[in-house]
């Protein structure tokens, strides 16, 4: 089965802070995403990469960065965390290539408060 | 730009019954697919189907079945014999493609609540 990890379950910080979110896949998945899911706007897209060092701007990438310098391991971060930026954020990966790229496995997620 | 839009916030279904999620999308191009994910309180996301803007007929997977019509630019999901399993949030998505990837856009999603 195709496992996706994410780092923490809950995550309390304080505005300001500099916050990493990471995110482990242990099937050999070119792509991965970083998505938030906020109740009644679904799951936003806010990164993506479809290779190691390779990423491209979702729809919504203000106030966040992300990192993968290995193919299993995308980082989110919240370079000055803020309030507005309380959320369930998602990882997810998906194989690349033509065939089944559009089926996803997402992680856990981490609700993320910052206060 | 692409839009999902999923205009039911909640749905109620009698155990053993079908229910039809409605889903309509917006998009200027011709390759593009359609997809729907479930998600229970647990909060795992779940896929559920695919059907390509392509394909001619309609994708089925067990007890879901995905209602493409084109024209009307709408992606239905059909559930069969509701289960009481099938509680969950559900959403509608569509993708671009990008190189070798396929970059989705989710609706806000559908609450089904399946009673006994």
């Amino acid at each position: 089965d195709v496992k996706v990890t994410q780092s923490s379950r809950y995550l309390v910080k304080r505005t300001g802070e500099k916050v990493f979110l990471e995110c482990v896949q242990d099937m050999d998945h070119e792509n991965m995403f970083w998505y938030r899911q906020d109740p009644g706007l679904g799951l936003r897209l806010i990164y993506f990469s479809y290779d190691v060092k390779m990423k491209e701007k979702g729809d919504i990438p203000e106030g966040y960065s992300v990192s993968r310098e290995k193919k299993e391991r995308f980082s989110l971060i919240l370079e000055s965390a803020s309030t507005n930026q309380t959320s369930m954020y998602l990882c997810a990966s998906s194989l690349g290539g033509t065939n089944k790229a559009y089926e996803q496995y997402f992680g856990p997620g981490t609700r993320l408060t910052v206060t | 730009a692409q839009k999902i839009t999923q205009t039911q916030p909640g749905m109620f279904v009698q155990e053993k019954e079908a229910v039809t999620l409605d889903c309509t999308y917006d998009t200027s191009d011709q390759s593009y697919g359609l997809f729907w994910y479930k998600q229970p309180s647990s909060g795992e996301m779940i896929f559920l189907i695919y059907q390509g803007s392509y394909d001619e007929q309609n994708a089925t997977e067990g007890r879901y079945s995905l209602n493409f019509q084109k024209a009307r630019k709408s992606a239905n999901l059909v559930i069969s014999a509701s289960q009481l399993g099938d509680s969950a949030m559900y959403f509608c998505a569509m993708s671009r493609r990008s190189g070798g990837s396929y970059i989705p856009t989710f609706g806000r999603g559908t609450s089904l609540i399946v009673h006994p």
